[in-house]
C-alpha cells in the first residue's frame, strides 16, 4: 500500500499568512494525488486535483505543485474561512490512501 | 445539481450487520465509479471500497474485506455497502463519493453515522 505522510500535522497561522503543506508518498505516484479541504461536521471539499489542477469554483489563492514523491499544497494569503482541516489523497493504485491531515488553526 | 444522500446509520451491536445506501442524482449515474470513504470520531479520512460504473469491479480495504460487501442498482442510481461482522473499530461517519478516474473524489455525501457499541 501507499503510505502518505502530510507535514505539518498542526498550523497555526494568522489572516494573510502564506501556509504551505506538504504530502510525502511513500512510493512514485505520478500526479495522481488529490487535496481537500474539511471544516468541522461537515464532507471533504475537493480543492485540487492531479496535483496542481484547481477545483472549478475554488479561489486562486489555493495552488498545488509536485509529482512523484512530493507535493505541495500553498495557501497564498489565508483567510478566514480557509481554517479547516486538509486532506491529501492518492489515486494511482488501490488501496486509495489518505494523509494523516493537517490542522490549519488561527494563531 | 450533484447531490449524494447517504442513508441507512444507526446504533448497532458487536457482531451483527447494518446495510448502508448511497442515493445519487444530478448526473449520468452509470458513468461513475461510487466509493466509500470513513471517517471515526476526531480521526482522519479512510477509504473502505469502490465499484465500477458497471458494478462488476470492486476493490475493498484490507480492514474490511471479507465482511464488507459494495454493490449498486443502476436502475435505482444507488450504491450500497452491506456490512457484516462489525466491531466497535467500525464505528465511524460513512460518506459515499463520486469518482474522476484516477484524479480525485469530487462530489462527497453529508455521512452517515454508524456506531457499533454494545
Amino acid at each position: 500500500d501507499i503510505q502518505l505522510t502530510q507535514s505539518p500535522s498542526f498550523l497555526s497561522a494568522s489572516v494573510g499568512d502564506r501556509v504551505t503543506i506538504t504530502c510525502r508518498a511513500s512510493q512514485g505516484i505520478s500526479s495522481s494525488l488529490a487535496w481537500y479541504l474539511q471544516k468541522p461536521g461537515k464532507a471533504p471539499k475537493l480543492l485540487i486535483y492531479t496535483a496542481s489542477t484547481l477545483q472549478s469554483g475554488v479561489p486562486s489563492r489555493f495552488s498545488g505543485s509536485g509529482s512523484g514523491t512530493e507535493f505541495t499544497l500553498t495557501i497564498s494569503s489565508l483567510q478566514p474561512e480557509d481554517f479547516a482541516t486538509y486532506y491529501c489523497q492518492q489515486l494511482y493504485s488501490y488501496p486509495r490512501t489518505f494523509g494523516g491531515g493537517t490542522k490549519v488553526e488561527i494563531k | 445539481q450533484v447531490q449524494l444522500v447517504e442513508s441507512g446509520g444507526g446504533v448497532v451491536q458487536p457482531g451483527r450487520s447494518l446495510r448502508l445506501s448511497c442515493a445519487a442524482s444530478g448526473f449520468t449515474f452509470t458513468s461513475y465509479a461510487v466509493h466509500w470513504v470513513r471517517q471515526a470520531p476526531g480521526k482522519g479520512l479512510e477509504w473502505v471500497a469502490v465499484i465500477s460504473d458497471d458494478g462488476r469491479t470492486k476493490f475493498y480495504a484490507d480492514s474490511v474485506k471479507g465482511r464488507f460487501t459494495i454493490s449498486r442498482d443502476n436502475s435505482k442510481n444507488t450504491v450500497y455497502l452491506q456490512m457484516n461482522s462489525l466491531s466497535t473499530e467500525d464505528t465511524a461517519l460513512y460518506y459515499c463519493a463520486r469518482a474522476q478516474p484516477y484524479s480525485s473524489f469530487d462530489y462527497w455525501g453529508q455521512g452517515t453515522l454508524v456506531t457499533v457499541s454494545s
